[in-house]
């Protein structure tokens, strides 16, 4: 079985600071990693993904995230927040074997003020 | 990357009638996934959906509630029979398209309010 943890329901930035969103996974084999990001009303849009390689992976919009197998993390971060990156970060995780089925963490809704 | 349109984006319907939701994707795949995202909450997988089989359901989710058709390789519809408000939801098509299957692209969604 897989599973995807976000253990923050919301994170409060202020613009200009740097922005983290926490992402843990367990799965039983090796775990592909992706962050999408969902505006108000609107689809989920895809950000990054960690499927073997380098541990820090560069995504749209400024974003990044660093694969960490021992502490099974995937954490997501931006240098430099904006206002507009204020919206839902989901964290999923899907297997070499779950022929494309993707588990989806919670979601962190991610405020950042002006 | 791929283009994925819904239709309609959103709809209020009644008891115990039911909503089609269509799914249209600009190019042909094999993989097409319907999720419910109930209010305030994460993403769930309702189903698979290849072309030339029947869907495969996830735990908690039964054809005669869900009923999906995929008659060709670039559509799919998803109906939600004997509506009740529980079922409001949003609900999500996506495809995978990419080396191994690897890169998930969703549609805008259909925002479902049952009265």
């Amino acid at each position: 079985a897989q599973s995807v943890a976000q253990p923050e329901d919301q994170v409060n930035v202020a613009e200009g600071n740097p922005l983290t969103v926490k992402c843990t996974y367990s799965v039983s084999g090796n775990p592909y990693l992706f962050w999408y990001v969902q505006y108000p009303n609107r689809g989920l849009q895809f950000l990054l993904k960690y499927i073997t390689g380098d541990n820090l992976v560069k995504g749209s919009y400024g974003f990044e995230a660093e694969f960490n197998k021992s502490q099974t993390s995937f954490h997501l971060k931006k240098p430099s927040a904006l206002v507009s990156d204020s919206a839902l970060y989901f964290c999923a995780v899907r297997t070499t074997d779950s022929w494309g089925k993707f588990q989806f963490g919670a979601g962190t809704q991610v405020v950042v003020t002006p | 990357s791929a283009v994925i349109s819904q239709k309609p984006s959103r709809d209020i319907c009644q008891r115990g009638t039911s909503l089609t939701i269509q799914c249209q994707v600009d190019s042909q795949v094999t993989m097409m996934f319907w999720y419910r995202q109930q209010p305030g909450q994460s993403l769930t997988l309702i189903a698979t959906a290849n072309q030339g089989s029947e869907a495969t359901y996830e735990s908690g989710f039964v054809i005669d509630k869900f009923p999906i058709s995929r008659p060709n390789l670039t559509f799919s519809t998803l109906t939600v029979s004997n509506l009740s408000p529980e079922d409001s939801s949003i609900y999500l098509c996506s495809v995978l398209l990419g080396l191994v299957w690897n890169e998930q692209f969703f549609g805008p969604g259909t925002r479902l309010t049952v009265l």
